[in-house]
């Protein structure tokens, strides 16, 4: 039982670089999003997908971007990397339609970028 | 606009006396609350969920929750603690309006800290 795969687990970057993080779900689950978790923050929603090729952005979506082509799959990419996304990014994935509301979201292990 | 609030950054306790990590929150409507623990370089990890009916929810590793609608809580609770519950805890609201998008909001978190 995959659930949600993240990678890579870590990374570090240069300022400008671009990269992208890979999530991917095999639970048919429509509803992804992506968070980024800073100390003394919480999760803040960077972006998400109600299902393929549809997306919208969440509270802090700068200097981000997203695609989704597929159910199984929500790329996040990092246009030019700058130190203040420094910070571990998770991706979680839930059901949408009847019921979905009521459940609990599927998240990754996480994603930990350093940018220099 | 929804909120939820994790009054405490860390509570500590000793490893079998009761603990409590507690949560407020303000959703419009009858919230769906959900909490989460994240252990150290790993994903967060659904506990229990409040959508409606019994105040009091049962969930996983005996954690149980209350939901108190007067007070606008919705406390962690676990009657014998353990040292393996020591990690980070995230309460999360749902707005269970607004079509089908799902917004979860979460709290900053509470490190609990069980000690031997």
């Amino acid at each position: 039982n995959a659930g949600v795969t993240q990678t890579p687990k870590f990374q570090v970057l240069k300022t400008g670089q671009s990269m992208t993080l890979q999530c991917a779900q095999d639970m048919n689950h429509e509803y992804m999003s992506w968070y980024r978790q800073d100390p003394g923050m919480g999760l803040r929603l960077i972006h998400y997908s109600v299902g393929a090729g549809i997306t919208d952005q969440g509270e802090v979506p700068n200097g981000y971007n997203v695609s989704r082509s597929t159910t199984e799959d929500f790329p996040l990419r990092l246009l030019s990397a700058a130190p203040s996304q420094t910070s571990v990014y998770f991706c979680a994935s839930s059901p949408t339609g009847t019921g979905g509301r009521y459940q609990p979201q599927h998240f990754g292990d996480g994603t930990r970028l350093s940018i220099l | 606009a929804q909120s939820v609030a994790q009054p405490e950054d860390q509570v500590n306790v000793a490893e079998g006396n009761p603990l409590t990590v507690k949560c407020t929150y303000s959703v419009s409507g009858n919230p769906y609350l959900f909490w989460y623990v994240q252990y150290p370089n790993r994903g967060l990890q659904f506990l229990l969920k409040y959508i409606t009916g019994d105040n009091l929810v049962k969930g996983s590793y005996g954690f149980e929750a209350e939901f108190n609608k007067s007070q606008t809580s919705f406390h962690l609770k676990k009657p014998s603690a353990l040292v393996g519950d020591s990690a980070l805890y995230f309460c999360a609201g749902r707005d269970p309006g607004a079509g089908g998008y799902q917004k979860v909001t979460f709290g900053i978190g509470t490190k609990l800290q069980v000690i031997p």
